[in-house]
């Protein structure tokens, strides 16, 4: 089945600066990468996708990108704000499952 | 409003005790999973349902039952619960699959 490792597993930044969370995943078939941020206490809720045939998306100050030979995607968070602090975890879908990396804890400081 | 809804939201029970928290949606979705969360390894898929009486294993499945009479229902059943299911709780939802999962509010399961 689908593996997906998700770096770093915290992220503490100043209030203004870029924020870079990396994952890669093992199935080539995978071809749906969503991208879910997750408050404390709260649901997990959509922030970005990105399918196989996009190579980046970007929504204000959210991008992705996505590596297919490389089997690797990354979140571009630019301009950071304290209500980014959250819990943000990747995943990886092909046909039926949806595999998610274990998260990254990011924490922004004023 | 369109949502997906999970009940209990909080459940303390005993070793051995069947139990089911359920879950609705009123999307017309196709889609509907269960994950649980548990802390250093992320949401991990238990069941998923691709559409009405169709239903697979995640990741995860021991332990755990599902059914999907209607499409809006997914209910998950443990037969027989033991403490290593303690743990946080999410149904999802999404028009097919390979779209925006919607979750539902979680519920918290404790198995003493």
């Amino acid at each position: 089945g689908e593996n997906v490792e998700q770096h770093p597993s915290t992220l503490s930044v100043q209030e203004g600066d870029s924020a870079v969370i990396k994952c890669t995943y093992s199935d080539s078939a995978s071809n749906y990468f969503p991208w879910y941020k997750q408050e404390l206490g709260k649901r997990p809720q959509l922030i970005i996708d990105i399918r196989s045939n996009v190579g980046e998306k970007k929504d204000q100050r959210i991008a992705v990108t996505l590596n297919k030979t490389a089997k690797h995607f990354s979140l571009h968070i630019t301009e950071t704000q304290p209500e980014d602090s959250a819990v943000y975890f990747c995943a990886a879908t092909g046909y039926s499952t949806l595999t998610f990396g274990k998260g990254t804890m990011l924490l922004v400081s004023p | 409003e369109a949502q997906v809804t999970q009940n209990p939201r909080y459940l303390i029970t005993v070793t051995g005790k069947k139990l089911t928290v359920t879950c609705s949606q009123n999307m017309n979705h196709e889609y509907m999973s269960w994950y649980r969360q548990d802390p250093g390894l992320g949401l991990r898929q238990i069941y998923y349902s691709m559409n009405v009486e169709v239903t697979d294993k995640g990741d995860v499945p021991e332990g755990y039952k599902v059914s999907r009479k209607e499409k809006r229902n997914f209910p998950l059943i443990l037969e027989s619960p033991s403490p290593n299911q303690t743990s946080l709780y999410f149904c999802a939802s999404s028009p097919t699959m390979g779209t925006e999962q919607f979750f539902g509010p979680g519920t918290r399961l404790t198995v003493l």
